[in-house]
């Protein structure tokens, strides 16, 4: 069973419209959890990291919330673009940074 | 600052032939660098780890001998997918992190093999 689950798997929004994806986490102990954007094709991009102590990380137009004793984080993508079609991956370390337990992604369509 | 780069940036051989991806970290130095193959609408599987001078670590179930894996220095890292088969067909990311920090990953390697 994969220790980082993802929801929803895909979802299609309209442009400028906000969307909220969830992550559910099991991995522990706990270290820090990061979401990244990958476009098709291309490789995983950091949009932001959190540790235990953060609750809530912005980067532009994505919120990322952290609740480290449920286990979940969530990232919310406000005024969606065109450009932020792409997977979302949330990704969970016990470690520091050597192992990585990687969620499947969501898959989100930004339509015009 | 921390840019990983891959090349090629994908490639097409026939089954049986051996093809070589190279990773390179462009502004600092990497102690560790990592590979990792992602089917479609599936996770990134982790497949090994190297440290620059020392074996690579392979995960469980990936071949050694069929994965060749060189960390030679400090910004480079290289995978030798040796005598090719369609079911090696995937995309390739390797990552690169130096002491203390986290990873950063390549571009990717698409490899379809005929």
């Amino acid at each position: 069973k994969n220790q980082v689950e993802q929801s929803p798997q895909s979802l299609i929004i309209l442009e400028g419209k906000n969307c909220t994806l969830q992550c559910n986490y099991t991995v522990s102990p706990f270290s820090n959890l990061r979401w990244y954007k990958q476009d098709t094709g291309r490789g995983p991009v950091s949009l932001t990291i959190m540790t235990f102590s953060e609750n809530t990380k912005s980067n532009g137009r994505y919120t990322a919330t952290l609740d480290a004793d449920t286990k979940q984080s969530s990232l919310h993508i406000t005024a969606s673009q065109l450009s932020d079609s792409a997977s979302y991956i949330c990704v969970v370390s016990a470690d520091g940074n050597n192992r990585l337990a990687f969620g499947k992604g969501n898959q989100v369509v930004v339509i015009p | 600052g921390a840019v990983v780069s891959q090349h090629p940036s994908w490639v097409i051989c026939k089954s049986g032939t051996s093809v070589k991806i190279e990773c390179r970290s462009l502004d600092f130095q990497a102690t560790t660098m990592f590979w990792y193959r992602q089917f479609p609408k599936q996770s990134l599987m982790l497949m090994a780890t190297s440290n620059e001078g020392s074996k690579a670590t392979y995960e469980q179930g990936v071949e050694k001998d069929k994965f060749l894996i060189n960390h030679a220095s400090l910004t480079l890292s290289t995978l030798t997918v040796t005598s090719a088969h369609p079911e090696d067909s995937s995309f390739y990311i390797c990552s690169a992190r130096k002491q203390g920090d986290e990873q950063y990953f390549g571009p990717g390697t698409r490899l379809t093999v005929t």
